[in-house]
């Protein structure tokens, strides 16, 4: 069976500070793998996602994440940490059947 | 239009009555997906479809949810009798295609007293 499970429910980091949000995922199949951000009150918005290729994966407001095969993990990346960045992190992966599994989230507190 | 469009945003119901939802998909996005958002939790998927077709209900909790995409572009979830731990948002998700990434809606919270 497919998981995502994503470490930690609360990470709290001060303004300027690396931002790390840790997902692994249990697949047996290459997966696909994303990471969506969510603002109260809103729907979730893609950060990045990792298909296939390069494993080091850029995506918007500065995140990135790296696929590690060995370690079955897809962390979640920014090496300074804005206000602005306080929100909901979801992680998920979908296998063959391409339907989204998801982690249950990591709330990410930036304190000044 | 720009994004995935939900109405309403928030949906107050009695247990019992019945609840519509609605979802416009971003124009010509094949795939449409409704999840269902407990509070402090992550999406759970209720029910996918390509164009008209529904692919895959294995979802929907109960035979009280259904959910149609008659023409191949707006989508309703319909939920008949509802109970309070229906309490939730309902999160509309569409995309160009199965294995492309989902665009979400902002999602309907419904709450039901």
């Amino acid at each position: 069976a497919q998981s995502v499970t994503q470490l930690g429910s609360h990470v709290s980091v001060s303004e300027g500070a690396l931002v790390l949000l840790r997902c692994n995922y249990s697949s047996s199949v290459p997966p696909y793998l994303f990471w969506y951000v969510q603002y109260p009150n809103q729907g979730l918005q893609l950060l990045l996602k990792y298909t296939t290729g390069a494993t080091l994966v850029k995506g918007i407001n500065g995140f990135e994440a790296e696929f590690k095969k060995s370690e079955t993990s897809f962390h979640l990346t920014k090496p300074s940490a804005h206000m602005s960045d306080a929100a909901e992190y979801f992680c998920a992966g979908a296998g063959n059947n391409r339907k989204l599994i998801w982690g249950l989230g990591t709330s990410l507190a930036v304190n000044p | 239009g720009a994004g995935v469009s939900q109405s309403p945003r928030y949906k107050v119901a009695k247990r019992g009555q019945d609840v519509a939802l609605r979802c416009d998909p971003i124009s010509g996005h094949v795939s449409l997906f409704w999840y269902q958002q407990a509070l402090g939790q992550g999406p759970e998927f209720l029910t996918y479809f390509q164009n008209e077709a529904q692919l895959d209900k294995s979802g929907l909790p109960s035979d009280r949810f259904f959910a149609e995409r008659p023409e191949g572009s707006v989508s309703t979830l319909k939920i008949q009798r509802t109970q309070q731990e229906d309490s939730a948002v309902y999160l509309c998700a569409s995309s160009l295609a199965q294995d492309q990434p989902q665009h979400f809606g902002d999602g309907t919270r419904l709450s039901i007293l």
